[in-house]
């Protein structure tokens, strides 16, 4: 069964710094994975996905994921936090075929100015 | 419609009582999606349709919980005998084209769903 693990519910940067938000999966078969976004107040959305291909994924507003097989992670980073980037972040497996998504337990991201 | 639409927005309910969500997809969307989002639980999937018959109904809670799917796009998700662990928010997604996950969920704004 396919799972996922997001350390730190809780994460805090300083505006300018690098954020970085962990997620380790857990997939029997090559695994599709997926960052979502949730803004205050507004549904989910898209951030970026790996699906097969160049391992280095970037998506909107300026973040990025890297795929580690060896280390199953798929942790999600940006150079520099803005104060726009304070959301709820969902890290997300899937297996090839199966349309089940599974979602992990998210990141509450927050800037300090 | 322009996204996902899911109604009511919040509903406050009695414990025992039925209560039906309705989600509209976008047109078009073959797939759909429902999750339920629980104060520091994530993401729990549901249940999911292509077109109107649901391949995976695993992850219904309980016999109380019921979903369908009619003409291919507006669902509703039952819950009968509401109990107060019900309360959450129950989040709708469509997806284009039934391809495996690889396609782009488009999620609705949620119900929020309170069972006194």
């Amino acid at each position: 069964a396919q799972s996922v693990t997001q350390l730190g519910s809780h994460v805090s940067v300083s505006e300018g710094a690098l954020v970085l938000l962990r997620c380790n999966y857990s997939s029997s078969v090559p695994p599709y994975l997926f960052w979502y976004v949730q803004y205050p107040n507004q549904g989910l959305q898209l951030l970026l996905k790996y699906t097969t291909g160049a391992t280095l994924v970037k998506g909107i507003n300026g973040f990025e994921a890297e795929f580690k097989k060896s280390e199953t992670s798929f942790h999600l980073t940006k150079p520099s936090a803005h104060m726009s980037d304070a959301a709820e972040y969902f890290c997300a497996v899937s297996d090839f075929g199966n349309e089940k998504l599974t979602f992990g337990t998210g990141t509450r991201l927050t800037i300090i100015p | 419609g322009a996204g996902v639409s899911q109604s009511p927005s919040n509903k406050v309910t009695e414990k025992g009582k039925d209560v039906e969500l309705r989600c509209d997809p976008i047109s078009g969307h073959t797939a759909l999606y429902w999750y339920r989002q629980s104060l520091g639980q994530g993401l729990e999937f549901l249940i999911y349709f292509q077109g109107n018959s649901a391949p995976d109904k695993s992850g219904l809670p309980s016999d109380r919980f019921s979903a369908e799917r009619t003409g291919g796009s507006v669902s509703t998700l039952t819950i009968q005998r509401t109990q107060q662990e019900d309360s959450a928010v129950y989040l709708c997604a469509s997806s284009l084209v039934y391809r495996g996950a690889n396609e782009k969920l488009f999620f609705g704004s949620g119900t929020q769903l309170s069972v006194l």
